[in-house]
């Protein structure tokens, strides 16, 4: 079945920084990346997702980078602010009526003011 | 905008006790899910439920565990027997096919303490 691995586990940034998550995973027929972002005690949140078909999608200062030949995908965050912080869940699925997802270990990102 | 919910927001019981966790999908989606997330750990898949009939399950959804849709709204997660290891946050979450066939919206989860 699908492994996907995520790195790193923590990450601490100044506000106003980037911050740069990266997840990899194994089977080449995934092809729905969505990212999650987990506030404490909370619902994981849907952020951003990226299709195969896509290279790089943007929403504001959230980005998602996909490589399908090096089976990567990455989350990009610039002008990072501390209501940012939270435990942030790469998730990888093959397309089909219910996408069932494997998600990576989580990063939890820390931005100090 | 609409919501997942879940009830109970936590759940305390004795090992080997039966426990029922409760969800109301959005209200127009048709793909169901339970995952799972031990304290501290990656939220794991268990169950997926789309037609009436189980769609697909992992090997942590042994025979222990049972899913169902007793009416038009609520979706329900039963534990028969319960381990200790069966603690652990519970979410449901489902998704809109054709309109998002791939987003998943998660409810807010049920504290399962198994003690």
């Amino acid at each position: 079945g699908e492994n996907v691995e995520q790195h790193p586990s923590t990450l601490s940034v100044q506000e106003g920084d980037s911050a740069v998550i990266k997840c990899t995973y194994s089977d080449s027929a995934s092809n729905y990346f969505p990212w999650y972002k987990q506030e404490l005690g909370k619902r994981p949140q849907l952020i951003i997702d990226i299709r195969s078909n896509v290279g790089e999608k943007k929403d504001q200062r959230i980005a998602v980078t996909l490589n399908k030949t090096a089976k990567h995908f990455s989350l990009h965050i610039t002008e990072t602010q501390p209501e940012d912080s939270a435990v942030y869940f790469c998730a990888a699925s093959i397309r089909s009526g219910y996408s069932t997802l494997t998600f990576g270990k989580g990063t939890m990102l820390l931005v100090s003011p | 905008e609409p919501e997942v919910t879940q009830t109970p927001s936590h759940q305390v019981t004795q090992m080997g006790q039966e426990v029922i966790l409760r969800c109301v999908p959005i209200s127009n989606h048709l793909y169901f899910y339970w995952y799972r997330q031990i304290l501290g750990q990656k939220v794991e898949f268990l169950v997926s439920f789309y037609n009436n009939e189980i769609s697909e399950k992992s090997e942590i959804f042994d025979d222990q565990f049972s899913v169902e849709r007793p009416d038009g709204s609520n979706f329900t997660l039963k534990i028969r027997s319960t381990k200790l290891e069966d603690s652990a946050m519970y979410f449901c979450a489902s998704s809109d096919p054709p309109r998002a066939i791939y987003e998943q919206y998660f409810g807010p989860g049920t504290r399962l303490t198994v003690t």
